[in-house]
């Protein structure tokens, strides 16, 4: 099985950097997501990761070391429209996708 | 627009009643999920089919149960619903044959059983 860990919250300023921190303990890995997701709205696809290393995406950025265990999710310039929860996922080595609990990051002006 | 229906968008129900979620995605994706997601838990897999006709249980499968007569349907009935199993019920659908994972999601079902 799969044990997923990430901070319940973050606050952060607008124009601000935040990170957010994913651990993981798994027997099978295929890769590792993020999702965004708007309060009252579906996840969104945000980032995939299957090698180590950092996947940049505009603002947001992905990184991940295997030997480690270990993912971090990064939103530079922070926008007020970035408040939400952000899911860190496994995939698992049979293809099925296993969600950590979320982090509700906070954007205040 | 290509992507996932689900019906009905809110229910509230009887305990002990049967209901039947919807979804339906016009993507082509031979894989389908159900989730429900609550406070503090997240997203929890309920069933899961890798293609039409198989279905396999994922990690909250009791008082759940799932088919996939085609490609584009996989309903999710609750056959006998209590009120632990209220909830919000996210489809999602994936073309699990490039390997990458990515979920599509419908908008979600929620349901309260009182």
């Amino acid at each position: 099985g799969q044990n997923i860990d990430q901070p319940t919250e973050m606050t952060a300023t607008e124009g601000a950097i935040v990170q957010i921190n994913c651990t993981y303990q798994t027997s099978g890995f295929n890769g590792l997501f993020w999702y965004q997701q708007h309060a009252g709205e579906a996840p969104t696809f945000l980032s995939y990761n299957v090698l180590d290393g950092l996947e940049e995406k505009g603002r947001f950025s992905s990184f991940l070391s295997r030997s480690k265990g270990y993912s971090y999710l990064l939103l530079k310039e922070l926008q007020m429209k970035d408040s939400a929860s952000y899911l860190c996922a496994l995939l698992s080595g049979d293809y099925k996708l296993s969600f950590g609990a979320g982090t509700t990051v906070t954007v205040r002006a | 627009i290509a992507g996932i229906t689900q019906a009905p968008t809110s229910q509230i129900l009887a305990a002990g009643r049967r209901m039947t979620l919807r979804c339906t995605q016009d993507m082509r994706h031979n894989a389908m999920y159900w989730y429900r997601q609550d406070l503090g838990l997240g997203l929890r897999l309920i069933h899961y089919s890798n293609t039409a006709g198989t279905t396999g249980k994922g990690e909250v499968p009791d008082g759940y149960s799932v088919s996939r007569a085609n490609t584009d349907d996989f309903p999710l009935t609750l056959a006998s619903a209590v009120p632990s199993q209220t909830s919000v019920y996210f489809c999602a659908s994936s073309d699990s044959t490039a390997h990458t994972g990515e979920l599509f999601f419908g908008e979600g079902s929620r349901l309260t059983v009182l």
